[in-house]
């Protein structure tokens, strides 16, 4: 069993829906980072959060730390959000990080 | 352009090689980490380092060597590559650990052990 679990796996949308993607965890973690991967492989870090909220144009994050969840909210999508967002987890020393296997987003004109 | 830089993108060795993936980083991060990338797997943490001098073993740690010499600095080395060890290999940076500032990752590096 994984220590951070997302949901969903796969995921198309129409452009200009509101997307949300689950991410749940298991472990005692320091904080919550969303990540993009787009098809040429590179990795941007979104979000890195350990409460609350967090928002960066059209996509926000929020993290629940009693209930271990947090979620990526993508509002008025559009095409070029198509990529794998990823959630991971880190504790305070840097010596454990927690991915999830990814969410692979398709949005279609 | 500040941010981190990964050679070589591609490289294909023979079982037995040594090879050395650099990673470098100008923006004076004290956090730097390497990951490998496999299909169905993620990411998974092979080292890290938190500051210059100072380095330690992340998930799997198993075949790889590293060392932090400089801040801007982070060599990941094969000692002698394995068939498990082809991957896409990640490294990463972060100004300090829980400073609520995100990672920046290298754009990869596409390793096949033959």
């Amino acid at each position: 069993k994984n220590e951070v679990e997302q949901s969903p796996q796969n995921l198309t949308a129409q452009e200009g829906e509101f997307i949300t993607i689950n991410c749940s965890y298991s472990v005692g973690i320091s904080a919550l980072h969303w990540l993009q991967q787009h098809p040429g492989g590179g990795i941007v870090s979104l979000f890195m959060l350990s409460s609350g909220k967090k928002k960066h144009g059209r996509l926000i994050a929020t993290i629940n730390i009693q209930e271990k969840h947090s979620s990526l909210h993508i509002t008025a999508s559009h095409p070029r959000d198509s990529a794998v967002y990823i959630c991971a987890g880190s504790s305070n020393t840097g010596n454990q990080f927690y991915f999830g296997t990814g969410t692979s987003l398709t949005v279609i004109p | 352009n500040a941010g981190v830089t990964q050679t070589p993108k591609f490289q294909v060795l023979k079982t037995g090689q040594s090879m050395t993936l650099q990673c470098a980083q100008d923006m004076n991060h004290e956090y730097m980490s390497w990951y490998r990338q496999d299909p169905g797997m993620g990411l998974r943490l092979i080292h890290y380092s938190v500051g210059a001098g100072i380095t330690d073993q992340g998930e799997v740690p198993n075949g790889y060597n590293v060392s932090r010499s400089t801040t801007e600095d982070f060599p990941l080395r094969l000692l002698s590559a394995a068939p498990s060890q082809t991957s896409v290999y990640f490294c990463a940076s972060s100004y300090g650990i829980g400073t609520g500032v995100g990672y920046t990752f290298g754009s990869g590096t596409r390793l096949t052990v033959v």
